[in-house]
């Protein structure tokens, strides 16, 4: 089935600095990428939409500036948390359409962010 | 709006079966999943069923759904200390976003 790689599994970072995580899908091609982030013991939250070749689309209330999305390849996908706060430590999935609708949608495995 | 509901918390004995139930308000929705997360991980396709089905069985699996009232519910026949997780419906909805519902965690009680 379609697998989507992501990395890294888990990061610490000191406040102010900027973290990129990225999503690969392996064995398919993804014009499209999912960003999530889940609070502990919390659902998903949409954050962001990324289309490759172009500009993703965010949810509302969902800073651009601060994380800035990249989908330069139909294979790869980021996002760069910038200036990174301890408010902004949480866990980021991403998250890819399989080609037939049926097989839903697959998961990187996910990021645990933490600023200290 | 799109919202999906689930209960919080679920307990059960091993071998028991647990239900699992969810709600959710896009009645334009053509595919409604169940996901699995276990600690610290991404999130694992358990199954899914299409709008138009009421019913769908996959060995321990059984998915119901009652689109006039918009519930959906996971039956997990015998279950086992591994199935201990936290599971997540999601609905497909008419904006081909996946919306995750609160999530319900199952603890299986040896």
């Amino acid at each position: 089935g379609a697998v989507v790689s992501q990395h890294p599994s888990w990061v610490i970072c000191k406040s102010g600095t900027s973290v990129k995580i990225e999503c690969r899908s392996l064995d398919f091609q993804a014009t499209t990428m999912f960003w999530y982030r889940q609070f502990p013991k919390k659902s998903l939250m949409l954050m962001a939409t990324s289309n490759e070749g172009s500009k993703a689309t965010y949810e509302q209330g969902v800073e651009k500036d601060k994380f800035l999305i990249n989908h330069a390849s139909l294979t790869l996908s980021t996002l760069t948390v910038t200036s990174a706060h301890p408010e902004d430590s949480s866990f980021y999935i991403c998250s890819a359409p399989a080609t037939v609708s049926t097989d839903g949608y697959t998961f990187g495995s996910g990021t645990r962010l933490t600023v200290v | 709006g799109e919202d999906v509901e689930q209960s919080l918390f679920l307990s059960v004995r091993e071998g028991d079966s647990s239900v699992i139930n969810c709600t959710y308000t896009d009645s334009s929705s053509t595919y409604l999943y169940w996901y699995k997360q276990e600690p610290g991980a991404g999130l694992q396709l358990l199954t899914y069923i299409f709008s138009n089905m009421d019913m769908k069985q996959d060995q321990r699996l059984t998915v119901l759904l009652n689109k006039k009232d918009k519930h959906l519910s996971l039956r997990i026949a015998d279950t086992q200390t591994g199935d201990s997780a936290i599971y997540f419906c999601a609905e497909l909805g008419s904006s081909y976003k996946l919306i995750f519902g609160s999530g319900t965690r199952l603890l299986v009680r040896p």
